[in-house]
Parts: structure tokens; C-alpha cells; sequence
């Protein structure tokens, strides 16, 4: 079965500083790889995905990540961290056996500081 | 209005009593779930409608029944919680597959169970 381990429950940046958020994946074959946000009160958005071709990706709010097969990795970028960027940050990985399910990762929480 | 919509916001309930929860999605999706996420835990997927495959994972107890009456609609009926069952109940929404597209959320009902 396809699982998702993001390492770090909690990130702290400054702002300004490099976001580095990591997301690693165990899959049989390669799969589909979506990273969402989650702000206070609310739902989960999607930030960006990687299907096919190109393995660096870009997404909304200046996030990008590569997808590194070698590495089974996913991990989430931005080069300068806004207060805004505060929030939850999940990880999913495509079932193989569904046509509808994601796994999703415990989540990272980055906290943005002045 | 747009997107997924969840109703209501907030519940608290008994354990004896039933409520149910709500979703609407207006982005013409064919796809519906239900998630539970809960405290330090992964997001739970508890039910799939489309029209092609209805999951249940089986680790749902019974007192969770959904009801997807057209591809628009779910609910999520709920009778004789246990206080574990507290967390945000997130719907949402996909146009085929949610595995390769990836979901659309709701902002969630936030569920307390006394």
C-alpha cells in the first residue's frame, strides 16, 4: 500500500528564508503526487501536483517541488517565506488500486516569524 | 456560490443524539468523499461515491452512514457518537479521477461530540 512520510511535524522560518518542506513517498510504481495547504479554519487546497512529465512542478503562492524517483521524494519549496505563508502542509500519493483515493501525510505546520 | 460547501460550520451533539452533515459542490464533479481529520493523525478517507466505484473503508463503525442522493449532494448521518468521533469532517469533491486531478475541499464541519 502506498504511504506518505513527511518529516518534521513542525517548521520555523524566518521571513524571507528558504522554505524547505519534505515529503517522501513508498509506491511500487510511480505515482501521482499532490501537495495541498490547510489555513486555520479552513479546508484543504491544493498547491500543486505532478502527474506525468516535467518533475519540477509549479504551483500557486510561489511553491514549487520536485519529484525525485531515485530519492522516492517530493519535497515542497519556496524561495522566500511570506508571514502569509503560515499555515498546514499536507503531502498525498495516488492509490494504485482506486480510482479516487489519496493518502495523505500527517501534515507539516510552518510557522512564518517576523 | 461556488466550490464545496459544507453545512453546518460547527456541531456539537450528544452521544444519543442524530444529526447529519452536509455537503453541496457546484463545480459539476462527478466524484464525492468524506475525510475525518482528527488531532495528530493522518486524514482518514471514510467514504467514495462516483459513478463508477463506492469505497467504504472498513474501519468506519456504523453509527457513520453516508447518503449521496445525486452527484451534487452527500450527507453524512451520524447517530450514537462516541467522543473520539470529535474532529473536522471534511467533504470534497473531484471531475473523474481524484487520484490523477487531485480534490477539491470544503471548509469542513468541526464536530464535538459531548
Amino acid at each position: 500500500a502506498q504511504s506518505v512520510t513527511q518529516l518534521g511535524s513542525h517548521v520555523s522560518v524566518s521571513e524571507g528564508a528558504l522554505v524547505l518542506l519534505r515529503c517522501n513517498y513508498s509506491s511500487s510504481v510511480p505515482p501521482y503526487l499532490f501537495w495541498y495547504v490547510q489555513y486555520p479554519n479552513q479546508g484543504l487546497q491544493l498547491l500543486l501536483k505532478y502527474t506525468t512529465g516535467a518533475t519540477l512542478v509549479k504551483g500557486i503562492n510561489g511553491f514549487e517541488a520536485e519529484f525525485k524517483k531515485s530519492e522516492t521524494s517530493f519535497h515542497l519549496t519556496k524561495p522566500s517565506a511570506h508571514m502569509s505563508d503560515a499555515a498546514e502542509y499536507f503531502c498525498a500519493v495516488s492509490s494504485l488500486v482506486s480510482n479516487y483515493k489519496l493518502t495523505f501525510g500527517k501534515g507539516t505546520l510552518l510557522t512564518v516569524n517576523p | 456560490e461556488t466550490g464545496v460547501t459544507q453545512t453546518p460550520r460547527h456541531l456539537v451533539m450528544g452521544m444519543t443524539n442524530k444529526k447529519s452533515l452536509k455537503c453541496e459542490q457546484h463545480l459539476g464533479h462527478n466524484a464525492m468523499y468524506w475525510y475525518k481529520q482528527s488531532a495528530k493523525k493522518p486524514l482518514e478517507l471514510m467514504f467514495v461515491y462516483s459513478l463508477e466505484e463506492r469505497v467504504e473503508n472498513n474501519s468506519v463503525p456504523s453509527r457513520f452512514s453516508p447518503e449521496c442522493p445525486n452527484s451534487s449532494h452527500l450527507f453524512l448521518h451520524l447517530h450514537t457518537l462516541q467522543p473520539e468521533d470529535s474532529a473536522l469532517y471534511l467533504c470534497a469533491s473531484s471531475s473523474g479521477s481524484g487520484r490523477r486531478y487531485g480534490y477539491t475541499f470544503g471548509s469542513g464541519t468541526r464536530l464535538t461530540v459531548v
